[in-house]
C-alpha cells in the first residue's frame, strides 16, 4: 500500500530564511507527486505537481519541489519565506496507473505545521 | 473559473442524526472525491466518483454514502452521527481524464466543518 512520511510535525523559520519541507513516499511503481497548503479553516490549495519529465518542479508563490526516486523523497523548498507562508503542508501521493481500487484516491502525509517569526 | 464550492460551511449537528453536504465541481470537472480530516487520523480518502458512478471507496463504514448527479455535483451523507464524526469535510474534482495523468489534478473546495454533540 502506498504511504507518504512527513517526518517534521512543526518548523519554525526566521521570515526571509530559507525552507525545506520533507517527503517521503512509498510506493511501487512510479508515483505523481502533489504539494498542498492549507491554512487555518480553508481547504488545500495546491502549491505543485509533478507527473513525470523533470524531476525539478516550480509552483506557486515560489515553492519548487524535487523528486529523487533513489530517495523516494519529494521534498518541498523555498529560497527566502514571507510571514504569509505561515500554514500547513501536505504531501500527497496518487497512482500513476489508476484504475480498480485507486481511482481519485490521494494519500497525504500528516502534515508540517510552518511558523514564520518575523 | 470558479472553484469547487462545498455548502454548507458549517454545521453542527447531535449524535444518531443524519446529514447531507454538497460539492460542486470546477466546471466541466467529472470525478469528485471526498476526504474526511481529522486532528487525529489526518486526511482520509472516502470515495471517489465520476459520471455518477462510484469507482472507489475507502475504508469507512457503511453509514457514510454518496452520490453524483448528472451535473457533476455530489452529495455525501453520513446517517446515525457519532462523535467521532466531528471534523472537516473536503471535496475535490479533477478534469477525470486518463489516469496517471494532469487530468488526475485534485483541486479542493474549502470543506464543511461538521459538529457532532
Amino acid at each position: 500500500a502506498q504511504s507518504v512520511t512527513q517526518p517534521d510535525i512543526h518548523i519554525t523559520v526566521s521570515e526571509g530564511a530559507s525552507l525545506e519541507l520533507r517527503c517521503n513516499y512509498s510506493y511501487g511503481a512510479t508515483p505523481y507527486l502533489f504539494w498542498y497548503v492549507q491554512s487555518p479553516g480553508q481547504g488545500l490549495q495546491l502549491l505543485l505537481k509533478y507527473f513525470s519529465g523533470d524531476t525539478l518542479v516550480q509552483g506557486i508563490k515560489g515553492f519548487e519541489a524535487e523528486f529523487k526516486r533513489s530517495q523516494s523523497s519529494f521534498n518541498l523548498r523555498k529560497p527566502s519565506v514571507h510571514w504569509s507562508d505561515a500554514a500547513e503542508y501536505f504531501c500527497a501521493v496518487g497512482p500513476s496507473n489508476a484504475g480498480g481500487t485507486s481511482y481519485g484516491k490521494l494519500t497525504f502525509g500528516q502534515g508540517t505545521i510552518l511558523t514564520v517569526h518575523p | 473559473k470558479a472553484g469547487v464550492t462545498q455548502t454548507p460551511r458549517y454545521l453542527i449537528k447531535t449524535r444518531g442524526q443524519q446529514v447531507t453536504l454538497s460539492c460542486s465541481p470546477i466546471s466541466g470537472h467529472r470525478s469528485v472525491s471526498w476526504y474526511q480530516q481529522t486532528p487525529g487520523q489526518g486526511l482520509q480518502f472516502l470515495f471517489e466518483y465520476f459520471s455518477e458512478t462510484q469507482r472507489n471507496k475507502g475504508n469507512f463504514p457503511g453509514r457514510f454514502s454518496g452520490r453524483q448527479f448528472s451535473n457533476s455535483r455530489s452529495e455525501m451523507n453520513v446517517s446515525t452521527l457519532e462523535l467521532g464524526d466531528s471534523a472537516l469535510y473536503l471535496c475535490a474534482s479533477s478534469p477525470g481524464g486518463t489516469s496517471g495523468t494532469s487530468t488526475d489534478t485534485q483541486y479542493f473546495g474549502p470543506g464543511t466543518r461538521l459538529t457532532v454533540l
